[in-house]
């Protein structure tokens, strides 16, 4: 089973509407959460991390749920701009000779694509 | 100029020959790593530097090997190249941080065919 697992889409979704992309990780030892974006052909970069009491950043909300070990992200109002790979990402405390560092593990990636 | 630099962005080689994919940043962070991107695998992490001349593997080191001479300056390289090692590479900084939020910034990437 992979550490961290995300429905790859893709998602094709019209203007306006809203739309959710899950994630679940196997590894309860995992500390913290984000989302990252990834426009095609470019570098990811962070959307916005995820708190255990749920956050939200404009149209964009994050959800955790510890117990079942699941992630989400909630678009709403989507825009043609939000159309992208969205890729959930888990960090877990590592330790490589004597230093403790955070081990960050992505998932595949959500293709997203907002149509007018 | 970007926070992180890459050259050279794509390459196009022959199976055997030796590779290098340099990367530069000015974020002063302390932490560097190397990625590959595949198709439907997402990323997975090659190798990792904490500090000038601290190296260690990571997920998928085989056939890679690292240089970090420098703290702004990390380099990868495939001492000889085979057609798999195709993909598409990142390189990528943090700040030091013992175990929180590890934030990412990355460099726009190093297409990499071998033919």
């Amino acid at each position: 089973r992979k550490e961290v697992e995300q429905d790859p889409g893709p998602f094709n979704v019209p203007e306006g509407a809203t739309v959710a992309f899950n994630c679940t990780y196997s590894n309860s030892a995992s500390q913290s959460f984000f989302w990252y974006r990834q426009d095609c052909r470019k570098e990811p970069k962070l959307l916005m991390s995820v708190y255990s009491s749920g956050n939200e950043d404009g149209r964009f909300t994050a959800q955790l749920n510890r117990a079942s070990q699941y992630i989400s992200l909630l678009i709403r109002d989507s825009k043609l701009s939000d159309s992208a790979t969205y890729l959930c990402v888990v960090n877990r405390v590592a330790r490589a000779g004597g230093t403790s560092y955070g081990k960050l593990t992505f998932g595949q990636g959500t293709i997203l694509t907002v149509h007018p | 100029d970007a926070d992180v630099t890459q050259t050279p962005r794509n390459r196009i080689t022959k199976t055997g020959k030796r590779i290098m994919l340099e990367c530069s940043q000015t974020k002063g962070h302390d932490r560097m790593y190397w990625y590959r991107q595949d198709p439907g695998l997402g990323l997975r992490l090659i190798y990792y530097s904490f500090d000038v001349k601290d190296i260690n593997k990571g997920e998928i080191s085989d056939g890679y090997s690292v240089s970090r001479q420098a703290q702004a300056k990390f380099s990868l390289s495939l001492e000889s190249a085979i057609p798999n090692q195709t993909a598409l590479y990142f390189c990528a900084t943090s700040e030091k941080r013992s175990s929180g939020a590890n934030v990412l910034t990355f460099g726009a990437g190093s297409r990499l065919t071998v033919l």
